[in-house]
């Protein structure tokens, strides 16, 4: 079985300060690694995922993330946030067959202070 | 084209009655997944459909139920409703072909907010 473990329920970070949001996750078997935005009263939308390849991976709204496989971590990270970034985050993990539901971890809210 | 859209918005019961919550996914997708995010719990995962057969379910009671419909739509009916069902109920839809490395994405739509009193 899998499971995500997200190291902060809330971050508080100014605007156009760099942010990062922890994501450690726990699977006996290969994964696929996600990371997704919630917006008040939205259904999640996908910002980045990680399949294979390179360790770095770009998604929308300049966000981009890092898989570290020995680490077993998935941090996301964004230079310079906006007022507009204010949102719930979720890290998630799925085996890698491509058919198996998302594991989510407990979702970290930003709250980008102007 | 149309996003996964899901009805009610809202829904309020009282406990020990039944609420049935739909899903439409995009067109072209067979899949249906349905997750339940309740508050201080996260996002869990509760039924997934697949060419109208239920494929997996999550750790949840047997009260919990759906299936899927000839056109892929879906439906979560909760029995028996307990004051803990209150939540955000999120369905996704996913294609059926596989895409590189056997992947699809899943697509959620706005969630329908079930409070029990």
């Amino acid at each position: 079985a899998q499971s995500v473990t997200q190291l902060d329920s809330q971050v508080p970070v100014f605007e156009e300060a760099p942010v990062e949001l922890r994501c450690n996750y726990s699977s006996s078997v290969s994964v696929y690694l996600f990371w997704y935005v919630q917006y008040p009263n939205q259904g999640l939308q996908l910002l980045l995922k990680y399949l294979s390849g390179s360790t770095l991976v770009k998604g929308i709204n300049g966000f981009e993330a890092e898989f570290n496989k020995s680490q077993t971590s998935f941090h996301l990270r964004k230079p310079s946030v906006h007022i507009s970034d204010t949102a719930e985050y979720f890290c998630a993990v799925s085996r890698n067959s491509g058919n198996t539901p998302l594991v989510f971890g407990k979702g970290t809210r930003l709250s980008v202070i102007a | 084209e149309a996003g996964v859209t899901q009805s009610p918005t809202h829904l309020i019961k009282t406990r020990g009655q039944q609420a049935t919550l739909r899903c439409s996914p995009i067109s072209g997708h067979t899949s249906v997944y349905w997750y339940q995010q309740a508050l201080g719990l996260g996002l869990q995962f509760l039924l997934w459909y697949d060419e109208g057969e239920e494929r997996n379910r999550g750790n949840f009671p047997p009260r919990f139920s759906g299936r899927q419909f000839p056109n892929y739509s879906s439906e979560l009916n909760v029995n028996a409703l307990e004051l803990e069902d209150s939540a955000l109920y999120l369905c996704a839809s996913k294609g059926g072909l596989a895409g590189p490395r056997g992947y699809n994405e899943q697509f959620f739509g706005p969630g329908t907010r079930l409070t029990v009193l």
